[in-house]
């Protein structure tokens, strides 16, 4: 089983609005991540949360704010979204951040993000 | 810096055989894969290669040359459903162990 799950599949919001993404998984991963992905566009990644622990932050805006609060959650808060932050937020897990096989990274279906 | 290059787009017809390559210049590397992402779904892990040679899984198998900087995805039997867009990664190494780099993505037409 290399399922993530992502809720909500859509949302639409206005730029003064509060809203969480969720992800979810029970491979046992410890290594957790949020893409960014605008149309035509590879995923760029965001962070990265190893143990539960952020370990990498791509200089995202603070309007974005990751949590963790387990090892198998993953949440990311958003609050005075600008429209250019409309896309496909897409988050992945893997055994850890290191190397080798195991820790292949699985993707979510991803939460379309509107805003207006 | 980083850079990764694949071509953007490729058709090919449904029974044939496609190669899609890819070029790679990082400051570290601990492994590449390919994923396949039709529109609109996530990215689906095809494949990985951290050692030269080639990795063959059914109708996929994906070549790797380190000293090249170069891999490839070969995809045999096209099927209709193959249409989709094809992402070669790159791997960091130490404190960017879990950071993947993405090319730009090749979108693959395969016409009847």
């Amino acid at each position: 089983d290399t399922e993530v799950t992502q809720t909500p599949k859509h949302l639409v919001m206005g730029m003064t609005n509060k809203k969480s993404l969720k992800c979810e998984q029970h491979m046992g991963h410890r290594a957790m991540y949020w893409y960014k992905q605008k149309a035509k566009k590879p995923p760029e990644l965001m962070f990265v949360y190893s143990y539960e622990k952020l370990s990498i932050n791509e200089s995202v805006p603070s309007r974005f704010s990751p949590e963790c609060p387990n090892s198998s959650l993953l949440n990311l808060h958003l609050h005075a979204l600008q429209p250019e932050d409309s896309a496909l937020y897409l988050c992945a897990s893997s055994q850890s951040d290191g190397g080798g096989f195991i820790d292949t990274q699985y993707f979510g279906p991803g939460t379309r993000l509107t805003v207006l | 810096g980083q850079n990764i290059d694949q071509p953007t787009e490729m058709t090919a017809t449904e029974g044939a055989i496609v190669q899609i390559n890819c070029t790679y210049q990082t400051s570290g590397f601990n492994g590449l894969f390919w994923y396949q992402q039709h529109a609109g779904e996530a990215p689906t892990f095809l494949s990985y290669n951290v050692l030269d040679g080639l990795e063959e899984k059914g109708r996929f198998s994906s070549f790797l040359s380190r000293s090249k900087g170069y891999s490839y995805l070969l995809l045999k039997e096209l099927q209709m459903k193959d249409s989709a867009s094809y992402l070669c990664a790159v791997r960091g190494r130490g404190n960017q162990g879990g950071k993947l780099i993405f090319g730009q993505g090749t979108e693959l037409s395969v016409k009847p």
